[in-house]
């Protein structure tokens, strides 16, 4: 079981480069989220996707755009990588979305440094 | 605002001992509660999903309780062992319930 798959695992970025964090499961989940965790900061939202069709804004979405390519896809775009996106990014799914997040299941991480 | 607190940060204790990990809330209005495992490295695991209609979830050696109206849950882990070294983190779901709040979690070693 394959769950959820992100690539890559490591990236190093310059300053200014942009990046695709790609995200799929396989698990005919209808919801999923990307997250990013910081030392001291813990696990914070960048954006969800509540069902197909439809995406809205985590609680750090400020240098991030997403597209839910498909019920099975999510990708994470930087467009113009800064130092301060530095962090692990984390794909998760839930098989739904009622009043909120059901169960989540996380990929395994992408390790991403910006010089 | 949802804020979530887990005491402590970090737990060592021999193998074998029964310990209890601490997740407490400041927005009692939940609908869930959840538990997660991560080990060095890796991402998230789910370990226990509470109802709020439930007070307590049972998988395995693990016991998680859930009271909404102190703001509080326990995560009981009987008998540990050293593959249970982690950090261990719940999560509940903010006000809006458009997302979920994490704790910084809570380290536990558990020396053979």
């Amino acid at each position: 079981n394959a769950g959820v798959t992100q690539t890559p695992k490591f990236q190093v970025l310059k300053t200014g480069q942009s990046m695709t964090l790609q995200c799929a499961q396989d698990m005919n989940h209808n919801s999923m989220y990307w997250y990013r965790q910081d030392p001291g900061m813990g696990l914070r939202l960048i954006y969800y996707s509540a069902s197909e069709g439809t995406t809205d804004k985590g609680e750090v979405p400020n240098g991030y755009n997403v597209s839910r390519l498909n019920k099975r896809e999510f990708s994470l775009r930087l467009e113009s990588a800064a130092p301060s996106q530095t962090s692990v990014y984390f794909c998760a799914s839930s098989e739904k979305w009622v009043a909120g997040p059901g169960e989540l299941f996380f990929g395994e991480g992408s390790r991403l440094t910006v010089l | 605002k949802q804020e979530v607190t887990q005491i402590p940060a970090a737990l060592s204790v021999p193998e074998g001992e029964n310990l209890v990990l601490n997740c407490s809330f400041t927005d009692s209005a939940i609908y869930n509660l959840q538990w997660f495992r991560q080990d060095p490295g890796k991402g998230l695991t789910s370990l226990l999903l509470i109802q709020s209609s439930q007070r307590e979830q049972t998988s395995g050696r693990l016991n998680a309780s859930l009271d909404k109206s102190s703001g509080r849950s326990t995560l009981y882990i009987a008998a540990s062992q050293p593959g249970d070294s982690a950090t261990y983190l719940c999560a509940v779901p903010s006000g809006s319930a458009r997302q979920l709040t994490f704790g910084s979690g809570t380290q536990l070693t558990v020396l053979p």
